[in-house]
């Protein structure tokens, strides 16, 4: 069974820019959340989707934002890149059990 | 609303000792409780869970953790540490009434391998 897949693992961005990143989650499973890392805060929650709907979501602005397809794949969009947007992010997929299986993660770095 | 506690941020330890890394959690219902680790660069992978039963829990790797309702802990330990084990490690939450609801992590802790 495959694993959660991210796309781009590496992606470098000039402030104000947007970008999009992917998310397929493990065959079967309806939940993907999002989270981001950085040395200075840790994991941070940014949202969750179960089946197309956002059920979920973590204290960020307005320029984070989500989406997913029918088919489950998610995909992430931060508008007007800051320099404190670099970060990795990681999305996890959720299926029956409690348990949350992650992605490889993508790094962003705003420059 | 559950909340997790990470004691330490930083367990350096010398190859081949033990060692416990520390969890505490706070929650008004019952739990599921997960370790996690992860290795530079790479995603979180799944060390070992609680959802039941016998209150201690082997993983992979030769961890195990132990579940303590009483002190609200779920310490992870290791008798013999090597230097692959070198990683961040974190403790994760969830409410087993409300599938909803998030899993909450605590902020990490480094394990450092002194050679």
């Amino acid at each position: 069974k495959a694993g959660v897949t991210q796309t781009p693992r590496y992606l470098i961005k000039t402030r104000g820019q947007q970008v999009t990143l992917s998310c397929s989650p493990i065959s079967g499973h309806r939940s993907v959340s999002w989270y981001q890392q950085t040395p200075g805060q840790g994991l941070q929650f940014l949202f969750e989707y179960f089946s197309e709907t956002q059920r979920n979501k973590g204290n960020f602005p307005g320029r984070f934002s989500g989406r997913q397809f029918s088919n489950s794949r998610s995909e992430m969009n931060v508008s007007t890149l800051e320099l404190g947007d670099s970060a990795l992010y990681l999305c996890a997929s959720g299926g029956d059990k409690p348990e949350a299986f992650f992605g490889q993660g993508t790094r962003l770095t705003v420059v | 609303a559950q909340s997790v506690t990470q004691l330490d941020s930083q367990v350096p330890v010398f190859e081949e000792a033990p060692v416990e890394l520390r969890c505490n959690y706070s929650s008004s219902v019952s739990v599921y409780l997960f370790w996690y680790v992860q290795y530079p660069n790479q995603g979180l992978q799944l060390l070992l869970k609680y959802l039941s039963g016998s209150t201690l829990v082997k993983g992979i790797n030769g961890f195990e953790a132990e579940f303590n309702k009483s002190q609200t802990s779920f310490h992870l330990r290791k008798p013999s540490v090597h230097i692959s084990d070198t990683a961040e490690y974190f403790c994760a939450v969830s409410s087993v009434m409300n599938r909803d609801d998030k899993i909450i992590f605590g902020k990490g802790t480094r394990l450092h391998i002194l050679p």
